[in-house]
C-alpha cells in the first residue's frame, strides 16, 4: 500500500529566506506524485505534480519539487519565500489505473519578518 | 475559487440529529470525492463517484451516506455521529478516473459533533 511521510510538523522560515519541505513515499512502482496547499479555511490547492519524465518540476507560485526514486522522496522548493506563502502543505501520492491519493500528514510553514 | 463550492462552511450537530452536507462542482467533471480531515491525520478518502456512480467506499461508518444525483452534485448525509467523527470535510472533483486528473478541492464544511 502507498504512505506519504512528511518528516517535518512546522517549519519556520525567514522572508525571503529559501524553502525545502521533506516528503518520503512508498510505492511499488513509479508513483504520481503531488504537492498540494492549503490557507485557512481554504480547500487545497495543486502546486505541482509529477507523473514521468523530467525528474525537476515546476509549479505555480514559484515552487518546485525533484522527483528521487533512489531516496523515494519528492521535496518540495522554492528560493525565496513570501509572507503569502505561509500555509499547510501536503504531498500525496497516486496509485496508477486509480484516482486514490494518498496524503502525508502535512507541514505547517510559518514566515517570519 | 468558485469551482468547487460546500456548503454549509461550519456545522455543529447534536449526535442525535440528521444533516446533509452539499458539494457543486461548476467545472464539468465527471468524478467527485468525500475527503475527511483531522487534526493531525492526513486526509482519508471516503467515497469517489464517477459518473454518478459509486465506485470507492473506503471502510466508511454507514452513519454517512453519500448521495450524487447527477454529475455536478454530491451530498453526504450525516446521521447518528460521533464525536470523533467532528472534522473538516472536503469535496473534491476531477474530469474522470480513468487516467490521472487533478483534483480541485472546494473549500470544505467544518462538522463540530457535540
Amino acid at each position: 500500500a502507498q504512505s506519504v511521510t512528511q518528516p517535518d510538523i512546522h517549519i519556520t522560515v525567514s522572508e525571503g529566506a529559501s524553502l525545502e519541505l521533506r516528503c518520503n513515499y512508498s510505492y511499488g512502482a513509479t508513483p504520481y506524485l503531488f504537492w498540494y496547499v492549503q490557507s485557512p479555511g481554504q480547500g487545497l490547492q495543486l502546486l505541482l505534480k509529477y507523473f514521468s519524465g523530467d525528474t525537476l518540476v515546476q509549479g505555480i507560485k514559484g515552487f518546485e519539487a525533484e522527483f528521487k526514486r533512489s531516496q523515494s522522496s519528492f521535496n518540495l522548493r522554492k528560493p525565496s519565500v513570501h509572507w503569502s506563502d505561509a500555509a499547510e502543505y501536503f504531498c500525496a501520492v497516486g496509485a496508477r489505473g486509480f484516482q486514490k491519493l494518498v496524503f502525508g500528514t502535512g507541514t505547517r510553514l510559518l514566515v517570519s519578518p | 475559487e468558485t469551482g468547487v463550492t460546500q456548503t454549509p462552511r461550519h456545522l455543529v450537530m447534536g449526535m442525535t440529529n440528521k444533516k446533509s452536507l452539499k458539494c457543486e462542482q461548476h467545472l464539468g467533471h465527471n468524478a467527485m470525492y468525500w475527503y475527511k480531515q483531522s487534526a493531525k491525520k492526513p486526509l482519508e478518502l471516503m467515497f469517489v463517484y464517477s459518473l454518478e456512480e459509486r465506485v470507492e467506499n473506503n471502510s466508511v461508518p454507514s452513519r454517512f451516506s453519500p448521495e450524487c444525483p447527477n454529475s455536478s452534485h454530491l451530498f453526504l448525509h450525516l446521521h447518528t455521529l460521533q464525536p470523533e467523527d467532528s472534522a473538516l470535510y472536503l469535496c473534491a472533483s476531477s474530469q474522470g478516473t480513468g487516467e490521472w486528473y487533478e483534483q480541485y478541492f472546494g473549500p470544505g464544511t467544518r462538522l463540530t459533533v457535540t
